[in-house]
């Protein structure tokens, strides 16, 4: 099962190099935003989440950025790795909906 | 604890007929999730179950149903397949369905 089609924004970086993947969100009720990462042949995997109420979170490598003032939202991977290769979807969610709504998504390449 | 698993992984079904596929989720989660991925569309909500009781649905045709059982595994059923339903079926489990949800790897359909 590969993740995606054959249309996708794709982000090329370098081995080492930060990686900031971005996306725009379309419901202003949305609270809660997921990122995902789809590698071939597999599901989607949780990497991060982030509450309206915070505008930064932080995990291990990875940050998302949040501004609710124009619906945006960013993934920063630091020293990006080869492993790191995949695509990358941010997903809404409101907290009267147990749906996610998917970005279209964004495919990362690394390059070494 | 193990993941979400989804059977069967690939399926190849004739036009007309119809398609049973399973998910169990995480041990513990009681909100079972359905996805449809396909390269034009991306990835798009089905529907979801709780408590065996379909709580959201998406926007697809009734040809696409589901279930779920008391131990939460679920099923859904797409009858009187059409060509544009190959896909990748995606199940994702959470809690209360009002968290982080968690993807199986998804089962392939090709329907010729």
């Amino acid at each position: 099962g590969e993740s995606v089609g054959l249309h996708l924004p794709t982000l090329s970086v370098q081995e080492g190099d930060n990686s900031i993947i971005n996306c725009a969100y379309s419901n202003s009720a949305s609270d809660y935003f997921i990122w995902y990462k789809q590698e071939s042949g597999k599901g989607p995997q949780f990497i991060i989440d982030i509450r309206s109420n915070m505008d930064k979170r932080q995990g291990q490598r990875v940050t998302v950025l949040l501004n609710k003032t124009v619906k945006h939202l960013s993934l920063q991977i630091a020293a990006t790795q080869p492993g790191d290769s995949a695509v990358y979807f941010c997903a809404e969610n409101t907290g009267t909906a147990s749906k996610l709504t998917f970005g279209t998504g964004t495919r990362l390449q690394v390059t070494l | 604890k193990a993941g979400v698993t989804q059977t069967p992984r690939y399926l190849i079904k004739t036009r007309g007929q119809q398609v049973t596929l399973s998910c169990s989720p995480i041990s513990g989660h009681r909100s079972v999730s359905w996805y449809q991925q396909t390269p034009g569309q991306g990835l798009q909500f089905l529907f979801e179950y709780f408590s065996e009781t379909q709580r959201n649905k998406g926007n697809f045709p009734g040809r696409f149903s589901g279930r779920q059982f008391s131990n939460s595994r679920s099923e859904m059923n797409v009858s009187t397949l059409e060509l544009g339903d190959s896909a990748l079926y995606l199940c994702a489990s959470s809690p209360r369905g009002r968290e982080t949800q968690y993807f199986g790897p998804g089962t392939r359909l090709l329907v010729l």
